[in-house]
């Protein structure tokens, strides 16, 4: 099973192109979490919605609720985004479950 | 400064040694879990703990125990580890479910079964 869908699974940009990652979703939710793994491991919660958008510096998430859907923009990009992206869903307030990542190379 | 400390970072044990991964963290946090990193499967739940003494099942639960004896920590328990228990694993804390607040995680542990 796999209640979570991510892609592309692979991104490659040049510099200064804007980024979207997708997650769909199959199962109801009490919200959907973005988080960010850069090589080395550590794992930081980028965003956390239930609802509409949220933008933070470069960054910005939106959710369709009923489409149960995501999206995760980053504009102007940079190497230093170069990182995994997660979508995680959160049921019911207890269980989490998680997209296997889309890896992004933002070439200088 | 807030944070969620796990230890060790790395581990290499042999089959059927008891080993205990520990979790604590500093935010006074109700909700803390656990999660297996693994190539292709991504991240899954292990358990998970609503608050002191209070544990249950993640997705992935086969192997492994968990206890809540305080707030702050939360250790991983693996009685007798088997290789298919080699993995990376994370530590992660919230506040309680119905706020939804953003997870914290731990710096990772990698482990390995010989």
């Amino acid at each position: 099973k796999n209640e979570v869908e991510q892609s592309p699974q692979n991104l490659t940009a040049q510099e200064g192109e804007f980024i979207t990652i997708n997650c769909s979703y199959s199962v109801g939710i009490s919200a959907l979490h973005w988080l960010q793994q850069h090589p080395g491991g550590g794992i930081v919660s980028l965003f956390m919605l239930s609802s509409g958008k949220k933008k933070h510096g470069r960054l910005i998430a939106t959710i369709n609720i009923q489409e149960k859907h995501s999206s995760l923009h980053i504009t102007a990009s940079h190497p230093r985004d170069s990182a995994v992206y997660i979508c995680a869903v959160r049921i019911g307030g207890n269980q989490f479950y998680f997209g296997t990542g889309t890896s992004l190379t933002v070439i200088p | 400064e807030a944070q969620v400390t796990q230890n060790p970072r790395y581990l290499i044990t042999v089959t059927g040694k008891k080993l205990t991964v520990t979790c604590s963290q500093n935010m006074n946090h109700e909700y803390m879990s656990w999660y297996r990193q693994d190539p292709g499967l991504g991240l899954r739940q292990i358990y998970y703990s609503m608050n002191v003494e209070v544990t249950d099942k993640g997705d992935v639960p086969e192997g492994y125990k968990v206890s809540r004896k305080e707030k702050r920590n939360f250790p991983l328990i693996l009685e007798s580890p088997s290789p298919n228990q080699t993995s990376l694993y994370f530590c992660a804390s919230s506040p309680p479910g119905n706020t939804n607040e953003k997870l914290f995680f731990g710096s990772g542990t990698q482990l390995s079964v010989l």
